[in-house]
Order: C-alpha cells, then structure tokens, then sequence
C-alpha cells in the first residue's frame, strides 16, 4: 500500500521569503512519481512539480523545486520569493505502480498543508 | 498544460433528484477519467476510474448504483449522483490523463448541496 504524510497542517510565510513544504512517502512499488499540486480558495488543482524515482536530478519548474531525497523517502516542495498569491492548500501524491489500465496510474494524495503568505 | 473543464462548477438541488455532472478534456483525448470527493479541509478521496468504452472501477465503500459514471468518448465523462441526500453534499473533482501522459489534469470541481 502507498500513504503519503505532510506533517503540517498550516505553515506561514513572509512575502519574497522561501518555504518548504514537507511531504514523506511509503511504497513497495520500485518505480513511483511524485507530484506537488496547488489548490486555491476556488478549489481547481493546480499542477506544480513531478519527480520520478529514477530521475537523477531533482525537479525544478520556475520557483518551484522539489528536493527529492529518496533514501528518506522524501520530496518537500520548495518555494522561493513567495507571491501573496500562493497562498493555497498544497497536497503531494503520488503514483505507484498499481494501474487503471491503459496506462494511467492512481494517485494517492497527502492530507495537504495550507500555506499563508503574509504581506 | 491540457485543459479539463467540470460542469456544472455548483448546484443545489432538493434531496431525492438525481445530479449529473460532466468532465471534459479540451484539448487532448482522455484515456481515463478519474473523479474524487473533497469534503472541506480534507483532501481528496478518489472514488472511481474509468476507461473509454469500459466500466467504471469503484474504490471501497463507494456505492456504484448511487454513483452513476459514464466515460463514453475520449473527450467526457459523466458521473450522476442519484437520489442525492444532504450527505451526498461534498466537492466533486474530475481528473483526466491521456495514453501516454502519467500527469493527471484536474478539472474545476463541482460545489454539489443538497437540501
């Protein structure tokens, strides 16, 4: 079975500053990714970050970076200069092996954490 | 990114009707479709999969007779609540992925109340 953990429920931080969003998984699965995914107020999922467990580097998509340490079974999303407007809820998931057919994967999301930024 | 639109994004409806809700990929064919419930300030609980042409696959404890979904074409799938009741009231996220994409692509959601 997959279980995604994110410790914090709320985290704050002060405008232009960065943030770390942890995130730990568990899987059997010896192939796996791992995404990040932004949900505002109006309640869209917004897609960040994805990092695969064989991807030598970690992933990084503007000011979005995921440090993906996978002997710790980690992949905390980093943000730099935070912008009042990521102020969102921020679930990691991820995808294992175990398929829908046709090639699509299940997710299996984290409780989320509610970032705020602060003026 | 590819597109997904839900509609309709809210309804309200009387306890007892029947809801259905449409899930569209806009700009790419949709081999599966997935819909998830969100209760507030929880994340999200997949409910189903489905496969063009296919039946749909349920998660445990997910009623497939009150829970209707219908992935007829590549482009949309449709899930109807039926018989809705004020516990049915929750958000409905639809997510689509193609064949040879691994990212799901979320829709909008569905604000369903009933009264």
């Amino acid at each position: 079975a997959q279980k995604i953990t994110q410790t914090q429920p709320g985290m704050f931080v002060q405008e232009k500053e960065a943030v770390t969003l942890d995130c730990t998984y568990d899987t059997s699965d010896p192939s796996y990714g791992l995404f990040w995914y932004k949900q505002p107020s109006s309640g869209e999922m917004i897609f960040l970050i994805y990092q695969g467990s064989y991807d030598q580097q970690n992933a990084t998509e503007g000011r979005y970076s995921l440090n993906f340490q996978k002997a710790r079974k980690s992949a905390n999303l980093v943000i730099s200069a935070s912008q009042l407007g990521d102020s969102a809820m921020y679930f990691c998931a991820m995808r294992g092996l175990s398929y829908s057919g046709a090639g699509s994967y299940q997710l299996t999301f984290g409780k989320g954490t509610k970032l705020s930024v602060i003026p | 990114g590819a597109v997904v639109s839900q509609h309709p994004s809210w309804v309200i409806c009387k306890s007892g009707t029947s809801v259905k809700i449409e899930c569209r990929s806009l700009d790419f064919q949709a081999t599966t479709m997935f819909w998830y419930r969100q209760f507030p300030k929880q994340s999200l609980m997949l409910m189903a999969t489905s496969n063009e042409g296919s039946k749909a696959t349920y998660e445990q404890g997910v009623e497939k007779d009150k829970f209707l979904i219908n992935h007829a074409s590549l482009t949309l799938s449709t899930l109807t609540v039926t018989s809705a009741h004020p516990e049915d009231s929750s958000f409905y996220i639809c997510s689509a992925s193609g064949r040879l994409a691994d990212t799901q692509y979320f829709g909008p959601g569905t604000r369903l109340t009933v009264l």
